[in-house]
């Protein structure tokens, strides 16, 4: 068991680019968990998924914002013309249904928007 | 609007000594607490939990305990180790079952330093 990964670990792009992130969760958990952190704050819940179907998503994913988890295996998020405020660390956490409140994190994506 | 909050940014400790940190909640919903570690270019690493059927849980040198009506939970940590050095975070979730299943609303973390 390799833990959750997350590519790529950093990014930088341009105001008004697409980026997209991938997570590989735990082989064998079926429920995926993206969150967002800022400096000096703890994550912030984005979405997640149970299986392949997307269950709940914060106000804080507006329209630009796209998860999938096709086949319900590895996740992506894509943000559509990015903004400066959307720099921050992308987490990405999996569990499984019985423990599904310890989840396990990968080691995020630092998005640069300049 | 904070749900959860940890209002010291940062604590300093000798090692050998205990390390209390301590995190307030205002949603009366939530009835899952748990504590999580990160260290830095690393995601947060799950430490320990507990229900709020109980007020206390104990796993080694780490004990967190809840009182359900002071909306406060904290973490005890003897003794503190160096490595015990990062920055920790409280979590809570609200209603077992439903769509909010799982789902971790954080505070805003505490810088443990131990000091050898």
């Amino acid at each position: 068991d390799t833990g959750v990964s997350q590519n790529p670990r950093h990014k930088i792009t341009k105001r008004g680019q697409n980026v997209t992130f991938r997570c590989d969760p735990i082989s064998e958990h079926n429920r995926l968990y993206w969150y967002r952190q800022t400096l000096g704050q703890g994550p912030e819940f984005l979405t997640y998924f149970q299986n392949e179907a997307q269950l709940e998503k914060s106000r804080l994913l507006s329209d630009r914002f796209s998860a999938e988890r096709p086949k319900g295996s590895f996740s992506t998020l894509e943000i559509q013309r990015t903004e400066q405020g959307d720099s921050a660390m992308y987490l990405c956490a999996s569990s499984s249904i019985g423990t599904s409140y310890e989840q396990y994190f990968g080691p995020g994506t630092r998005l640069t928007v300049t | 609007d904070q749900q959860v909050k940890q209002n010291s940014p940062s604590l300093s400790v000798q090692e050998g000594r205990i390390s209390i940190l301590n995190c307030d909640y205002t949603n009366s919903m939530f009835d899952y607490f748990l504590w999580y570690k990160k260290y830095p270019a690393e995601g947060p690493t799950f430490l320990i939990s507990i229900s709020s059927i109980k007020d206390k849980n104990e796993d080694g040198r780490f004990t967190v305990f809840l009182n359900k009506s002071a909306k406060h939970l904290s973490l005890h940590i003897v003794p503190s180790q160096p490595g015990d050095s990062a920055v920790y975070f409280c979590a809570a979730s609200a209603g077992a079952g439903g769509t909010s299943y799982g789902k971790l609303t954080f505070g805003q973390g505490t810088i443990l330093t131990v000091h050898p």
